[in-house]
């Protein structure tokens, strides 16, 4: 399968815990998303890479929350001491840039699900 | 900031009805649209985008989409639904520039045999 893949799909964590999930973009892509999703909403942005640098954060992403690309290619998510509302889908999406244009096709893993109890 | 509505949030049709799906954007500027579509247990797929050109799009599975710039719309539609497209859809918009997408809360389609 050359798609997006994530690593693990589902998580039970205690809270106050550390978790971290891993996303493998297509291998041709540079730009990587991690998007977040709860019940009865669309998924919500959290951060995103271009290469390894990461270029935007949004106001969802406190400071319990950490992303790295280290080389370009995987990326990993960490959260610390874990909070009830911290459940939710991970989703992990890549694309690659059209060359002089903008927008692109993002590709959307199948997500981590994280369960805080 | 961008937001993205989609008024219906659950839609129940019989097999060969007509569908439209609405899909509403607040900032007026360059936008690239996109609908996704989530089938039960699956991750998200590409349904069809608009980038420019011709405002009316067509996508897989023959569900089209119609940009109207000056309503900041981006329905779907498809003239004759299956019991396969029973899923969830979502309308996301994405600022040229701000390289991220903006989702809606999608819109669950539940087509009856």
């Amino acid at each position: 399968d050359t798609g997006v893949s994530q690593d693990p799909r589902h998580k039970i964590t205690k809270r106050g815990q550390n978790v971290t999930f891993r996303c493998d973009p297509i291998s041709e892509h540079n730009r990587l998303y991690w998007y977040r999703q709860t019940l009865g909403q669309g998924p919500e942005f959290l951060t995103y890479f271009q290469n390894e640098a990461q270029l935007e954060k949004s106001r969802l992403l406190s400071d319990r929350f950490s992303a790295e690309r280290p080389k370009g290619s995987f990326s990993t998510l960490e959260i610390q001491r874990t909070e009830q509302g911290d459940s939710a889908m991970y989703l992990c999406a890549s694309s690659h840039p059209r060359t002089g244009l903008t927008g692109a096709e993002a590709f959307f893993g199948q997500g981590t699900r994280l369960t805080v109890v | 900031a961008q937001s993205v509505s989609q008024h219906n949030h659950h839609v129940i049709l019989s097999e060969a009805a007509s569908l439209e799906l609405g899909c509403n954007y607040s900032y007026g500027g360059t936008v690239n649209l996109f609908w996704y579509v989530q089938y039960p247990g699956q991750h998200l797929q590409l349904l069809l985008k608009y980038f420019s050109g011709d405002p009316l799009v067509k996508g897989i599975k023959g569900f089209e989409a119609e940009f109207i710039k000056s309503k900041f719309s981006f329905n779907l539609r498809k003239p004759s639904v299956q019991w396969s497209d029973t899923a969830e859809y979502f309308c996301a918009v994405e600022d040229t520039g701000f390289q991220k997408l903006v989702f809606g809360t999608g819109t669950r389609l539940l087509v009856s045999p």
